[in-house]
């Protein structure tokens, strides 16, 4: 059975850093692309972060470049969000998803954990 | 910035039939995914690659694709199916993960 475990979400103030963690278990990790996906209180489902099989190609949405990092350690079987600058507008719900991706025409999440909330305030 | 579009809410009586439309522009060259959200849970996977069901998965769930619109349907609507349903596709930029704004599904 497919399982991923996040962790590392808190309260933080705004230009703070927090570390988020995904533990896979279950199936072969680096078999798999990984993503970062946010929910924020009351909204939608916005994609944040992508990286490949062995990290050699991550991806970001706009509003994250150049504060958060996503990296992986194939070892550990886990999926890291390394979260710097931190603003109000970042605070949801993160989730770490499994992905299939067969480019240039097939990317979707078939695999959810259940989040860790990330607070950002004063 | 690519985007999908949804309507907000849809309402349906409980045995009729449901369908949830996406908008993209990027969707003639993009594969569509639904997933369905109940409060308090994570989403879960309905439909990937415009139309294939994950094991599991009802029936009555079923997913369509033409030019640039996606059409998730449920056929026979029950009380359970009563959820946020997001589509989800990427753009032919970057092939990551776009989502549509999301449809609140409520059973009459």
């Amino acid at each position: 059975e497919v399982q991923l475990v996040e962790s590392g979400g808190g309260v933080v103030r705004p230009g703070g850093s927090l570390r988020l963690s995904c533990a896979a278990s279950g199936f072969t990790f680096d078999d798999y692309d990984m993503s970062w996906v946010r929910q924020a209180p009351g909204k939608g489902l916005e994609w944040v972060s992508g990286i490949d099989w062995n990290g050699g190609s991550t991806h970001y949405v706009d509003s994250v470049k150049g504060r958060f990092t996503i990296s992986r350690d194939n070892a550990k079987n886990s999926l890291f969000l390394q979260m710097n600058s931190l603003r109000a507008e970042d605070t949801a719900l993160y989730y770490c998803a499994r992905v299939v991706a067969t480019r240039p025409s097939v990317y979707y999440f078939d695999s959810w954990g259940q989040g860790t909330l990330v607070t950002v305030s004063s | 910035s690519y985007e999908l579009t949804q309507p907000p809410s849809v309402s349906v009586s409980p045995g009729q039939t449901a369908r949830i439309s996406c908008s993209g522009d990027a969707l003639p060259k993009q594969y569509a995914s639904w997933y369905q959200q109940k409060p308090g849970q994570a989403p879960e996977l309905l439909i990937y690659k415009d139309s294939e069901r994950p094991s599991g998965i009802p029936e009555r769930f079923s997913g369509s694709s033409s030019g640039t619109i996606a059409t998730l349907t449920i056929t026979g609507v029950q009380a359970e199916d009563e959820a946020d349903y997001y589509c989800q596709s990427g753009d032919n930029s970057s092939t990551y993960g776009v989502f549509g704004g999301g449809t609140k599904v409520t059973v009459l």
